[in-house]
Order: C-alpha cells, then sequence, then structure tokens
C-alpha cells in the first residue's frame, strides 16, 4: 500500500521570502503522479502542481516549483515570493497509474505567510 | 460550469440519526470521490465510483454506503450517525484516469454528530 507523509504539521514564512514543504512517500509502483494540493481557510482544495514520475524535469507553475527526487521518494514543494494569499494548508497526494483515480492524500502542512 | 457542488455545506445530527449528502457534478466525468477530512490524518476515502451504477469501497467505508444511479450525482448517506463520524466530506470527480487525473473538489460539509 501507498503512503504519504508530510513531517512538517506547522510552517511560517516571511512575505517576499522563500519557503520549501517537504513530502515522502512510499510505493513499489513506477509509474505513477504527485500532486500538490493547497487548502485556504475557504476549505476549497485547489490543484497547485502536478508531476509525473516518468518525467526527470521538475514541474514549475508560476512561484510553485517541486523537487522530485524519484530514487530517494521524495516530492518537496518550494514556494518562492511568498505571498500573503498562499496562506493555507498544503496537501501532497499520490496516485498511481492504471488505479481507479484514487488519490492518497498526506497529513499536509499549514503555512502562515507573515507581513 | 458550477464545478462540484455539495448539499448541504454544514449539518448538525444526535447520534442514531441518519443522514444524506448529496455531490453533483455538471462536468460529465465518470469517476467521483467521496473522503473525510480529520486533523493531522489528511483527506481519507470512504467511497468511490468509476461511472453510473458502480460504486467501490475506500480506506475507511464503515459507517457509510453510497449510490450512484445518476451520472452527474453520487451520494452519501450515514444510516446512524457517531461522534466519531464528525468531519469535513469532500466530494470530488475526475474524467476516467489518462495522462491528466486532476480531481475537482466540492466545497465541503461540515458535518457534527453530537
Amino acid at each position: 500500500a501507498q503512503t504519504v507523509t508530510q513531517s512538517q504539521p506547522e510552517m511560517s514564512v516571511q512575505e517576499a521570502e522563500t519557503v520549501t514543504l517537504s513530502c515522502t512517500y512510499d510505493t513499489s509502483e513506477n509509474n505513477y503522479y504527485l500532486f500538490w494540493y493547497k487548502q485556504p481557510p475557504s476549505r476549497q482544495m485547489i490543484l497547485v502542481i502536478r508531476q509525473e514520475a516518468y518525467k526527470q524535469q521538475n514541474a514549475t507553475e508560476n512561484r510553485f516549483s517541486v523537487n522530485f527526487q524519484k530514487a530517494a521518494k521524495s516530492f518537496s514543494l518550494k514556494i518562492s515570493d511568498s505571498q500573503l494569499g498562499d496562506t493555507a494548508m498544503y496537501f501532497c497526494a499520490f496516485l498511481a497509474m492504471g488505479n481507479t483515480g484514487k488519490l492518497i492524500f498526506g497529513q499536509g502542512t499549514t503555512l502562515q505567510v507573515k507581513p | 460550469n458550477a464545478g462540484v457542488t455539495q448539499t448541504p455545506k454544514f449539518r448538525v445530527l444526535k447520534t442514531g440519526q441518519s443522514m444524506t449528502l448529496l455531490c453533483a457534478q455538471d462536468m460529465n466525468h465518470e469517476y467521483m470521490y467521496w473522503y473525510r477530512q480529520d486533523p493531522g490524518m489528511g483527506l481519507r476515502l470512504i467511497h468511490y465510483s468509476v461511472g453510473e451504477g458502480t460504486t467501490a469501497k475506500g480506506e475507511v467505508p464503515d459507517g457509510y454506503n453510497v449510490s450512484r444511479l445518476k451520472k452527474q450525482n453520487f451520494l452519501l448517506g450515514l444510516e446512524s450517525a457517531a461522534p466519531s463520524q464528525t468531519s469535513v466530506y469532500f466530494c470530488a470527480s475526475s474524467r476516467r484516469p489518462s495522462s491528466y487525473n486532476e480531481q475537482f473538489f466540492g466545497p465541503g460539509t461540515r458535518l457534527t454528530v453530537l
């Protein structure tokens, strides 16, 4: 069975600085996807970024980028130029290809961006 | 497009009462999911459906039942609510798993069981 671990329950960062959220996972699958979801106080789940395991290049979406280390089973999220609107809970999630679309979520990291 | 909607947004039940949560999507998605979110545990899959008329158990199915009579709707039922079912419930939908597997989430339902 796959597991996803986020070892940082809470983090904080000053506005305009950079922060990295950690995620590790365990799987015997070779083909899979990894995601970072953002959940602001509104509770709405928002997809931030995704990474296909077969791609060696790290995914980037504007100020958000990932450091995907397949051998180490690590998938960290870097947020550059942090903004107050980035304050939210962030979830790392795993999806095995060919599965029924079942996402496996980590425990979440609450990020506070301070002015 | 409304995307994924959930009804109700909030509900308080007494132990032993029953209720049904409704999820509706207007994106013609084949797959639908019910998750629960508890502090420190992330989201966990309760039940899911890969098409109209089909349902399957997820990680934490006990105490819940589901039905998918119409493609656009996925119902989650609690026959006899227990305090352990106090949680935030999320519905999600997606296309068939392919190269683009984003799940779209509803706004959530906060359920309290006293």
